[in-house]
């Protein structure tokens, strides 16, 4: 089955700096790729996705990369906010309707 | 719409007994997953249905676990007998068809701890 690693596990940035957070996926069937943030004790919130025939997606601070020939994904958020505090998952997925293999998570935290 | 909503938000109980958790699926919403989440583990997806149907279940960690879905605006995820091992934060997620650019929804989740 397929499988995603996430790095790094802990992220401490600037209030103002960008941040980076990368995952790599095994099985190249995968082609839905959906970013989470999980504020502490709530729920995971989608945040921004891309599918496989799309090489980047812009939404305001936040952006995505997709590289299918490394097999790699990569969240970035510019201009970071102490609310972007958070933990962020990436996942991969044969279409969205189907199971999620989820990374193992990235702490983000952005210092004021 | 109110979203995915889960039932108990929190549930304490005694190993050995039994625990039934609930989920209500938004309307419309013909895929459900149930996931659990620990720090070790990570999220797990344990198992999902398709117009009620159970589509994969492999994730079910073992014979003390069932999920139902009687209907399309109902499922549970019953553990018993219950134990330590157990607790965790499990979600329940739904998501369709007619919603494929907007990936999963998640409920708020049941924090089930076992004593």
């Amino acid at each position: 089955g397929e499988n995603v690693e996430q790095h790094p596990s802990t992220l401490s940035v600037q209030e103002g700096d960008s941040a980076v957070i990368k995952c790599t996926y095994s099985d190249s069937a995968s082609n839905y790729f959906p970013w989470y943030k999980q504020e502490l004790g709530k729920r995971p919130q989608l945040i921004i996705d891309i599918r496989s025939n799309v090489g980047e997606k812009k939404d305001q601070r936040i952006a995505v990369t997709l590289n299918k020939t490394a097999k790699h994904f990569s969240l970035h958020i510019t201009e970071t906010q102490p609310e972007d505090s958070a933990v962020y998952f990436c996942a991969a997925s044969m279409n969205n309707f189907n199971k999620f293999y989820f990374g193992s998570g990235t702490k983000l935290n952005v210092k004021p | 719409d109110a979203g995915v909503i889960q039932s108990p938000r929190h549930e304490v109980t005694e190993m050995g007994q039994e625990v039934t958790l609930r989920c209500k699926p938004i309307s419309g919403h013909d895929y459900l997953f149930w996931y659990r989440q620990t720090m070790m583990r990570g999220l797990e997806l344990l198992i999902y249905f398709n117009n009620n149907v159970p589509i994969d279940d492999s994730g079910m960690p073992e014979d003390r676990f069932s999920a139902k879905m009687p209907n399309a605006s109902f499922s549970t995820l019953k553990i018993q007998p219950s134990e330590p091992r157990d607790s965790a934060v499990y979600f329940c997620a739904s998501t369709g068809l007619n919603y494929a650019n907007y990936g999963y929804t998640f409920g708020s989740g049941t924090r089930l701890t076992v004593v």
